[in-house]
């Protein structure tokens, strides 16, 4: 499997942007780069997905490198709400039956 | 996209005894897991559950211990057996088609005394 590394944590200010890293330098052609997030009692959420091009959705934008060794998803203005661990998983979409594998993911603090 | 609900939503079970899960979608999908995550821990892959056929488990898991069914595209269940305080964890499900994003159950949090 494929492996990330992400910091464990990491803290921002509401209303303010956030740059979460993420690095997978084994990572595949056949990879897609994944993010979810899990706020505390609940499951995780998908919050954006992408394989080359850098990526946008309401949620969230991801940016990934040019080597595809990297990737970042950024919040564009932090919320109270924001606050949950944030997984960064690769997918094998060329085999591996499309599981994911969760690493241990960023925690995100945001203060008022 | 799929909503995924989970019963029951918490337990609290002997040790020795078993405890089946029921992991319900919303709608067909081609593609469920099961995961646990302990406390404080990320979530760990238990197995691959299969439409019609036997589950695909990780490395370190046994269909003895936690057997799985999947009897249609909407259904799946995972049975935690002879329980020990060890398996005390949250207990997720996850579904979703090929290639597209998985999602998830709020989860069973499971105690065993």
């Amino acid at each position: 499997d494929a492996k990330t590394t992400q910091p464990n944590s990491m803290e921002s200010n509401e209303e303010e942007p956030v740059h979460l890293p993420c690095n997978h330098s084994t990572i595949s052609g056949t990879d897609y780069i994944h993010w979810y997030r899990q706020l505390p009692s609940q499951g995780p959420e998908y919050v954006i997905h992408g394989l080359t091009s850098n990526v946008n959705n309401r949620m969230a934008s991801l940016a990934i490198a040019e080597d595809r060794k990297s990737s970042t998803l950024i919040l564009h203005r932090a919320t109270l709400r924001d606050a949950a661990v944030y997984y960064c998983i690769l997918r094998d979409v060329g085999g591996n039956f499309n599981k994911f594998y969760f690493g241990s993911g960023t925690k995100l603090n945001v203060k008022p | 996209s799929a909503v995924i609900s989970q019963k029951p939503s918490r337990d609290i079970c002997q040790r020795g005894t078993s405890l089946t899960i029921q992991c319900q979608v919303d709608s067909q999908v081609t593609m469920m897991f099961w995961y646990r995550q302990q406390p404080g821990q990320s979530l760990t892959l238990i197995a691959t559950a299969n439409q019609g056929s036997e589950a695909t488990y990780e490395s370190g898991f046994v269909i003895d211990k936690f057997p799985i069914s999947r009897p249609n595209l909407t259904f799946s269940t995972l049975t935690v057996s002879n329980m020990s305080p060890e398996d005390s964890s949250i207990y997720l499900c996850s579904a979703g088609g090929e290639n597209q994003p998985q999602h998830f159950g709020d989860g069973t949090r499971l105690s065993i005394l």
